[in-house]
C-alpha cells in the first residue's frame, strides 16, 4: 500500500505480558517515529529511527519499551511485562529526510502517520 | 511540562463561517509548526505547515498564522464544511538529523454545523 501500514489495529492483553506492535513506513522514507496517545491528549514522541539506527529514544518512558528497526524499514515496538498504565494508541509515522543543509524544513518532509494500535492492557 | 497547549478542548461554528483554532507553545527554538487533522479510529493526517522564518502561510481554504513574538499560531479555516469536523492538533518541531520530531498540543474538537 502507499500509506505507512500498523499492525495489529487492536491488541488486548493481559497484565504482565509481553507485546510488539509493528509498523510497515512508506516505502522511501528513512526517518521512522513512534508516538504514543492516551485519552484525551496528543500524541507523544517515544523514538525515532534514522535507517536501521535509534537516532532518538529520549521518548522511551521506562526499559519495558524497546524498538528495533533491523533493515531499515519495517520496525517493530516492544513492550515487556505491561502495565495497565501501558493502554493507550501506538502510532508509527514515517518520513522523508531533509538532505540539504539550513535550520528550516524543506518540502515533503512532513511525517505521515499510520492508523495507529490500540493497546489495551487488562 | 506542555511545551505546547491547545487551550480549547472543543470548538462548534456553523458551515460557511470561519473556524479559527489556536495554539500557543513556550519553546523558542521550535522552528517549525504543523497542524494535523484527526478523525476517529484514524491516524493523524498533515494539513498545513509553517516555518519561523514566515508569519502566515495558505493552502485552499487553510491558512496559518505565526506570531513569534507572542509564541502563537492560529489556524483559520475558510468556509467552513461539515466535513472539516474532526480532531485537530497542532505540533511544533525541532530538526534533528534532518527529520521532524513532533511535540502536539492536546488537540481541539471542531463540530460544524449544517
Amino acid at each position: 500500500g502507499a500509506g505507512v501500514s500498523q499492525t495489529p489495529s487492536n491488541k488486548v492483553t493481559e497484565k504482565g505480558k509481553y507485546v510488539e506492535l509493528r509498523c510497515d513506513p512508506i516505502s522511501g522514507h528513512t526517518a521512522l517515529y513512534w508516538y504514543r496517545q492516551s485519552l484525551g491528549q496528543g500524541p507523544e514522541f517515544l523514538i525515532y529511527f534514522q535507517g536501521t539506527g535509534a537516532a532518538d529514544d529520549s521518548g522511551l518512558p521506562n526499559d519495558r519499551f524497546f524498538a528495533v528497526r533491523p533493515e531499515g524499514s519495517v520496525s517493530t515496538l516492544k513492550i515487556q511485562r505491561t502495565e495497565r498504565g501501558d493502554s493507550a494508541v501506538y502510532l508509527c509515522a514515517s518520513s522523508r529526510v531533509q538532505l540539504t543543509g539550513g535550520s528550516h524544513p524543506s518540502e515533503n518532509t512532513e511525517a505521515f502517520f499510520g492508523q495507529g494500535t490500540r493497546l489495551t492492557v487488562v | 511540562d506542555q511545551q505546547v497547549k491547545q487551550n480549547s478542548p472543543s470548538l462548534s461554528v456553523q458551515e460557511g463561517r470561519i473556524s479559527i483554532l489556536n495554539c500557543d507553545y513556550t519553546n523558542s527554538m521550535f522552528d517549525y509548526f504543523l497542524w494535523y487533522k484527526k478523525y476517529p479510529a484514524e491516524g493523524p493526517t498533515f494539513l498545513i505547515s509553517i516555518s519561523s522564518i514566515k508569519d502566515k502561510n495558505e493552502d485552499g481554504r487553510f491558512t496559518v498564522f505565526l506570531n513569534k513574538s507572542a509564541k502563537h499560531l492560529s489556524l483559520h479555516i475558510v468556509p467552513s464544511q461539515p466535513g472539516d469536523s474532526a480532531v485537530y492538533f497542532c505540533a511544533a518541531s525541532v530538526l534533528i538529523q534532518g527529520a521532524q520530531k513532533l511535540v502536539f498540543g492536546q488537540g481541539t474538537r471542531l463540530t460544524i454545523n449544517p
